[in-house]
């Protein structure tokens, strides 16, 4: 069974830094495309940022909204995904889900996790 | 990037009848690589659709999209209560992107 659990959120002041993680289990982690996907309060989905697995070197894409705040990274040993997040502002406050492609090199979101909640606030 | 824009906003339907809902690309979308998805309060979205026409393992069959290029739609013949959620159109051909939503709620 696919497993992604998502943890690391919790209150942030503006400006401030958090770091979340994602462990996954139940398929061949480093093959895959791991993303992060978020939803504000009320809001609708919206793509934050993919690392590609590792038949395609593990490149890194991000969202116009979080680029050059966001550095997404991966660990195959522990099959992890982390998301560190920099400067953060009012508008990051989401639910982050960690999701997987459904096919290498890449393919929809198959899988997701539960979330967690990342709250930035004064 | 590409922007997807759903239509309409909100879909005000009886079970039974059938569902139309729409997505446009700001630019054709490589290789059809455009997803719908279900999100229900409290629970993660479900994949339904990929490759703009194919049905996830599992998925009932009244659910079927279709479309190329710019113009995608879902369809959901013959409503089920379960059906009720907020749909997304998502591509993810180049830098991934979500459309807005639909929410599909009950008449």
């Amino acid at each position: 069974e696919v497993v992604l659990l998502e943890s690391g959120g919790g209150l942030v002041h503006p400006g401030g830094s958090l770091r979340l993680s994602c462990t996954a289990s139940g398929f061949t982690f480093s093959d895959y495309p791991i993303n992060w996907v978020r939803q504000a309060p009320g809001k609708g989905l919206e793509y934050v940022s993919t690392i590609s697995g590792s038949t395609t070197g593990g490149q890194r894409a991000y969202a116009e909204s979080v680029r050059g705040r966001f550095t997404v990274s991966r660990d195959d040993s522990k099959n992890t995904v982390s998301l560190q997040m920099y400067n953060l502002r009012d508008e990051d406050t989401a639910l982050y889900y960690c999701v997987k492609d459904m096919f290498v090199p890449w393919g929809a979101f198959d899988m997701w996790g539960q979330g967690t909640m990342v709250t930035v606030s004064s | 990037e590409i922007v997807l824009t759903q239509s309409p906003g909100t879909l005000s339907l009886s079970p039974g009848e059938r569902a139309t809902l729409s997505c446009r690309a700001s630019q054709s979308v490589s290789d059809n690589s455009l997803a719908w998805y279900q999100h229900k309060p409290g629970q993660a979205p479900r994949l339904l659709i990929y490759s703009a026409s194919i049905r996830t393992t599992g998925i009932p069959d009244r659910f079927s999209g279709s479309g190329s290029g710019t113009d995608f739609t879902l369809t959901i013949s013959g409503l089920e209560p379960e059906d009720f959620a907020v749909y997304y159109c998502q591509q993810y051909g180049g830098l991934r992107s979500f459309g807005q939503g639909t929410k599909l709620e009950i008449k």
